[in-house]
């Protein structure tokens, strides 16, 4: 069936070390969406890709989709401990469903 | 209302028990998503409803877990017989989805299920 796998599943950095984590799909994507969840909360929204190439910023994090739509990575330069939680890449695949990968973890230690 | 709403937040429940999980979404958003989500875990797909569509049920872990929306509207999370397996949170989300961009899928609190 339609998956998206993401990479690495746990991620220990020290403050000020970048972060990557990497979203891959077996089918072509219509879209990936990426969120963010702290812990104990929920995941909430970050940003959306849409265009095949795609990259996007907002100020530490780099989001890009691959040309061909089905992997994408999101990158933190010089991590902060408030970067701290659970990373989630979402891809749309056909018709509405959303399918999230499990997830990178990530620790700063300060 | 302003955000999803999940009912209870939280749900203590003995073996073997029927319980039933409440999701208001947002108005107006036409997709809900159930997931659930063990401690320290990724989001495990369960169910999806998009408008009047009949709902993508392939999530299901068993035929103990059923779901249904009302009126396009609040969604019940009916699990029966729970095992300790069960235990986890739950969470809802709903979205506006149409053509090939998506609205942000907007998360609820989460009930967390405990299973004694």
């Amino acid at each position: 069936g339609q998956q998206v796998m993401q990479i690495p599943q746990y991620q220990h950095v020290q403050e000020g070390e970048d972060f990557t984590t990497y979203c891959n799909s077996s089918t072509t994507l219509s879209n990936i969406q990426w969120y963010k969840q702290r812990p104990g909360g929920h995941p909430v929204f970050l940003i959306q890709l849409v265009k095949s190439g795609e990259v996007k910023k907002q100020k530490r994090l780099t989001f890009q989709f691959g040309e061909a739509k089905k992997n994408s990575s999101l990158h933190i330069t010089a991590t902060q401990t408030t970067d701290v939680g659970t990373y989630f890449c979402a891809g749309r695949t056909g018709g509405f469903k959303t399918i999230f990968g499990a997830g990178t973890r990530l620790f700063v230690k300060a | 209302g302003a955000g999803v709403s999940q009912s209870p937040s939280n749900k203590v429940t003995e073996k073997g028990k029927d319980v039933e999980l409440r999701c208001d979404p947002i108005s107006g958003h036409t997709a809900l998503y159930w997931y659930r989500q063990s401690l320290g875990q990724g989001l495990e797909f369960l169910i999806y409803f998009q408008g009047n569509s009949a709902p993508d049920k392939s999530g299901l872990p068993s035929d103990r877990f059923s779901a249904e929306r009302t009126g396009g509207s609040v969604s019940t999370l009916t699990i029966q017989r729970t095992q300790q397996e069960d235990s986890a949170v739950y969470l809802c989300a709903s979205r506006l989805a149409s053509g090939t961009v998506d609205t942000e899928a907007f998360f609820g609190q989460g009930t967390r299920l405990t299973v004694v």
